[in-house]
This record gives C-alpha cells, sequence and structure tokens, in this order.
C-alpha cells in the first residue's frame, strides 16, 4: 500500500509567521506535486518536483524534493490571509495515478 | 490547461438512488480518473476511465456501486447507485493538465444522501 503520511494536519497561524509543512513515504515517487483547494473548488496545482534534491520558488512558498525521492515539503513565508485553504501534497505514480496526502488545512490570521 | 465542467455542482439524494456526475473537457483526453473527498478528508482515487474500454477500480470501489461511461474522449459520466449516507461526499473528475506534470481538476460534486 501506498501511502503518503503529510503533516500537520491542522495549523492556524498569525499573519506574518513562517510555516512548513511535510510529507513523507516509503515509497519512491516519479514526481511529487503540491495542491492547494478552496472551498467548493477542485485542487489547483501549485508545483510539481521531478528530480531528488530540487527547490522550487513560488513567489513565498519553497518546495523541496527529497534526495530519495520519498519525501517533500512546502515552506511558507511571511504567510497572508489569503493563504488560507486546505494544501494536498500528491505521489505521481505511473501511468497517472496520484496518491494524496491526508492535506493540511492552514488558517491565516490578520 | 484542459477545462473541466462538471456537474451538478452539488445535489441531496434519498438513500437507495442513484446518481449521475458529467465531466466535460474542452480537449481530448486519454485517461479521466475520478475521485472522492470524504467530509473534512483528503482525495482518494476511485477508477480511471479509458475511452473504448472498461474502467479501472481501485481497491475498495467496485463497477456495480460506481459504474463509469466514458463514451468518447471529451465526457465522462460517474454513477453513484443505491446511495446510503455513507456515500455523502465530494466527487471530482480530473484529467492530466498537459503542463507541469500535474492534473486539472473540476470543481467537483457535493452529494449528500438523506
Amino acid at each position: 500500500t501506498q501511502l503518503l503520511e503529510q503533516s500537520p494536519q491542522f495549523l492556524s497561524i498569525q499573519e506574518g509567521e513562517n510555516l512548513t509543512v511535510y510529507c513523507n513515504s516509503s515509497s519512491v515517487f516519479s514526481s511529487l506535486q503540491w495542491y492547494r483547494q478552496e472551498p467548493g473548488e477542485g485542487p489547483v496545482l501549485l508545483v510539481t518536483v521531478v528530480t531528488g534534491g530540487e527547490v522550487k520558488k513560488l513567489k513565498r512558498l519553497t518546495f523541496q524534493f527529497g534526495d530519495a525521492r520519498k519525501d517533500s515539503s512546502l515552506h511558507i513565508t511571511a504567510a497572508q490571509p489569503g493563504d488560507t485553504g486546505l494544501y494536498l501534497c500528491a505521489g505521481a505514480f505511473p501511468p497517472g495515478k496520484l496518491i494524496f496526502g491526508q492535506g493540511t488545512t492552514l488558517q491565516v490570521k490578520p | 490547461s484542459a477545462v473541466i465542467s462538471q456537474k451538478p455542482s452539488r445535489d441531496i439524494c434519498q438513500r437507495g438512488t442513484s446518481l449521475t456526475i458529467q465531466c466535460q473537457v474542452d480537449s481530448q483526453v486519454t485517461m479521466m480518473f475520478w475521485y472522492r473527498q470524504q467530509p473534512g478528508q483528503s482525495l482518494t482515487l476511485i477508477a480511471t476511465a479509458n475511452q473504448g474500454s472498461e474502467a479501472t477500480y481501485e481497491s475498495g470501489f467496485v463497477i456495480d456501486k460506481f459504474p463509469i461511461s466514458r463514451p468518447n474522449l471529451t465526457f465522462s459520466t460517474l454513477t453513484v447507485s443505491n446511495m446510503s449516507p455513507e456515500d455523502s461526499s465530494i466527487y471530482l473528475c480530473s484529467v492530466a493538465s498537459g503542463f507541469d506534470y500535474g492534473y486539472t481538476f473540476g470543481s467537483g460534486t457535493r452529494l449528500t444522501v438523506v
């Protein structure tokens, strides 16, 4: 069974604080993707990491893929209320199957 | 990237009845995926739908309960059959976005079974 352990599941912070979300597995993925989902909408892709050790930045968001391609992290710097939402990591297996982590519900208070 | 139109957006159904959810994509795609998202939880893959062949179901999901049609390369339906309150969830369809290995999702169907 392929499992993705995502932590923490809930996070409530003040505007301006930093945070990190972790995604860990015993499986090796061909790629790992991060999505953000808002109420009433489907998940929207933020980034895909493919190469072990890869780091990608998207404005205040930094994504890292572990060297062994089994884990990933999402770091948000100076969080803003607009960052509030459900963050999901998903491991990709050919030919197109995604396994999602449990999700992290982030609330950023003004 | 692909744009998906999913409907209905929500429905309240009586137990024992069936609901068919439709997904229309604005481009031709080989595979379409159906997911379930139970209240407050993450997404679980139900099945993969290929045009011209039977859908492939994940462990814990069966064709009799979740029949899927894929009549062409832009359309698919998922039926939730003989519904019970435990089927109350958000159901989403998805296709490869063609961008950065990612996937595009429909906005989901919020199903409540009473």
